[in-house]
């Protein structure tokens, strides 16, 4: 089982639309969870960190099912810039505190 | 806002030959990482760096591999005889305690 799985997608919606993103990790000793965007051939960068209890950021909301190791993203009213591949990230359970990723999920808002 | 900074943004390199990908990373921070990315695949994680030295390592990061901290800013990637399957974004990640990793803009390393 892959540690980080998401749904590759695409997603392709139109502006003004919410779209809703999921993932699921296999350790159950996670402790961090993530959501990263990655533009075309570019670096990640950190969208939102997820919280046990759900947390809102702007028109971004994460989400954290612990019980069912699951993290979702929802993006409301989305606009042409919110085009790009978003990515599933968990903080490997080691002393390091490196990342596992998911493959992403893309996403392409339209006019 | 401070930056990862990495050099060179393209590396191209015969087969066999050693490459050093540098970084530098934001000048506070303390952990330092090494990622990449093979085109139309995931970011995967090679190894993490604290206090000079390894605290963790992938198992993609063999003795093919080694890292530096040579002086007090910059952090390499050393791949030594690369192999055409080493061809892949290259990208360094720094942070602080408790903080979530910031990521240079990459090297694309291209190996023929």
């Amino acid at each position: 089982r892959k540690e980080v799985e998401q749904d590759p997608g695409p997603f392709n919606v139109p502006e003004g639309a919410t779209v809703a993103f999921n993932c699921t990790y296999s350790n159950s000793a996670s402790q961090s969870f993530f959501w990263y965007r990655q533009d075309c051939r570019k670096e990640p960068k950190l969208l939102m960190s997820v919280y046990s209890s759900g947390n809102e950021d702007g028109r971004f909301t994460a989400q954290l099912n612990r019980a069912s190791q699951y993290i979702s993203l929802l993006i409301r009213d989305s606009k042409l810039s919110d085009s790009a591949t978003y990515l599933c990230v968990v903080k490997r359970a080691a002393s390091g505190y490196a990342l596992n990723f998911g493959k992403g999920t893309s996403l392409l808002v339209t006019p | 806002e401070p930056e990862v900074t990495q050099t060179p943004s393209h590396q191209v390199t015969q087969m066999g030959q050693e490459v050093i990908l540098r970084c530098v990373p934001i000048s506070n921070h303390l952990y330092f990482y090494w990622y990449r990315q093979i085109l139309g695949q995931k970011v995967e994680f090679l190894v993490s760096f604290y206090n000079n030295e390894i605290s963790e390592k992938s198992e993609i990061f063999d003795d093919q591999f080694s890292v530096e901290r040579p002086d007090g800013s910059n952090f390499t990637l050393k791949i030594r005889s690369t192999k055409l399957e080493d061809s892949a974004m290259y990208f360094c990640a720094s942070k602080e305690s408790n903080q979530p990793q910031h990521f240079g803009d990459g090297t694309r390393l291209s190996i023929l």
